[in-house]
């Protein structure tokens, strides 16, 4: 079964600087997907990045960006210019490819990230 | 588009009631599932469902029924609630780009 793992339970950065979060997961498949989510104090999942496996270039949003080491099992989470909206509870979720039964997400625990004004 | 819905937002029972957790989604997806959220814990995969009638467990379906009779509702039954059903409550979809359309969520307390 695939595990993730989330091994900062917090975290916290000087607002405008860059933060990352770190993620690793376990798998024997070859092909899947990765996801960050942040969950505000609102409750709401609200997807923040995704990347195929398949692809070796980095996905980027804006100011989020991963590093994605498949050989290491590894998929951190970049946050650079930190604002105070970014304060929230980060997710990192695996997906093996669409097949019945294999559409679940798998989380880790979440990381909290404080921005400091 | 609403996307997903749930309600109620909050939910208080007393052990042993029953009640029906609600979940609807206008986005045509076939894919739906319920996860629950604890502390220190992630979200875990309650029971999903890929289409109209079709159900199945994920890791924790212990205690929940579900049924799909319509491509947009996923309803989740609590039939004899526990203390250690207390928890957040998420629906969620699978959209065509394989990422997961989530629900505000459903805060459930069981006393």
């Amino acid at each position: 079964a695939q595990t993730v793992t989330q091994s900062q339970p917090e975290m916290s950065v000087q607002e405008a600087e860059t933060v990352t979060l770190s993620c690793t997961y376990d798998t024997s498949e070859s092909d899947y997907y990765l996801f960050w989510y942040k969950q505000p104090p609102s409750r709401q999942m609200i997807l923040v990045i995704r990347q195929e496996a398949y692809k070796q270039q980095n996905a980027t949003e804006n100011r989020f960006s991963v590093n994605f080491q498949k050989a290491a099992k590894s998929f951190s989470l970049k946050i650079s210019d930190s604002q105070l909206g970014d304060a929230a509870m980060y997710f990192c979720a695996y997906r093996g490819l669409p097949n019945f039964g294999n559409e679940k997400l798998t989380f880790g625990t979440g990381t909290r990230l404080t921005i400091i004004p | 588009n609403a996307g997903v819905t749930q309600t109620p937002k909050f939910q208080v029972l007393k052990t042993g009631q029953s009640m029906t957790l609600q979940c609807a989604q206008d986005m045509n997806h076939e894919y739906m599932s319920w996860y629950r959220q604890d502390p220190g814990m992630g979200l875990r995969l309650i029971h999903y469902s890929v289409g109209a009638g079709i159900t199945d467990q994920g890791e924790v379906p212990n205690g929940y029924n579900v049924s799909r009779s319509t491509t947009e509702d996923f309803p989740l039954r609590l039939l004899s609630a526990a203390p250690s059903q207390t928890s957040v409550y998420f629906c969620a979809t699978l959209g065509r780009t394989y990422e997961q359309y989530f629900g505000p969520g459903t805060r459930l307390t069981v006393t």
